[in-house]
């Protein structure tokens, strides 16, 4: 099976822009959670959806938005950007169903400048 | 609370073992898992146990399990150059998707 693929890999925008990150799961995978990794914070969850629904969400401002298609794949949001977002977005997906494990893609690099 | 810490930095000389260690301190923690990161990637799966196990192996890695004082260890065998990299421990709580992570150990295997 193909493995979690992020697009695009890079990303450079300007203060107060938006940007919308694309990630497709798993063949098969329902759910699909966001992270955000920076030096001074580490990693840190966003959101997690399953069947077009999020069903958990982290401490992020409401700039953070997230949606999943009915077939699965998902997109975030992030509106107003600020220097403080460049940041590793990372996407996982799992089957959904349970307790399962999360695979990630390779994650989108973006550059607020 | 949620907190899972990890030392930073581990050398070890290759054909070493290496061990690499976690805490975390919510005891309604139900899987636990390590992860590894290489330079400009994303995170590799390496292995998982549930909270009710007390050690998993699997290949070159072995993963044990202190419930009673909320630690684990992530044990690699005949380390070798490749498996340099940073490794993250990370839990998860009941039927929650949310993973909390550690700040990541870098191992650097010198030859």
């Amino acid at each position: 099976k193909a493995g979690v693929t992020q697009t695009p890999r890079y990303l450079i925008k300007t203060r107060g822009q938006q940007v919308t990150l694309s990630c497709s799961p798993i063949s098969g995978h329902r759910s699909v959670s966001w992270y955000q990794q920076t030096p001074g914070q580490g990693l840190q969850f966003l959101f997690e959806y399953f069947s077009e629904t999020q069903r958990n969400k982290g401490n992020f401002p409401g700039r953070f938005s997230g949606r999943q298609f009915s077939n699965s794949r998902s997109e975030m949001n992030v509106s107003t950007l600020e220097l403080g977002d460049s940041a590793l977005y990372l996407c996982a997906s799992s089957p959904g169903g349970g307790l399962d494990t999360q695979y990630f893609g390779p994650g989108t690099r973006l550059t607020v400048l | 609370g949620e907190d899972v810490e990890q030392s930073l930095f581990l050398s070890v000389r290759e054909g070493d073992s290496s061990v690499i260690n976690c805490t975390y301190t919510d005891s309604s923690s139900t899987y636990l898992y390590w992860y590894k990161q290489e330079p400009g990637a994303g995170l590799q799966l390496l292995t998982y146990i549930f909270s009710n196990m007390d050690m998993k192996q699997d290949q070159r890695l072995t993963v044990l399990l202190n419930k009673k004082d909320k630690h684990l260890s992530l044990r690699i065998a005949d380390t070798q150059t490749g498996d340099s990299a940073i490794y993250f421990c990370a839990e998860s709580m009941d039927s929650s998707y949310k993973l909390i992570f550690g700040s990541g150990t870098r191992l650097l295997v010198r030859p």
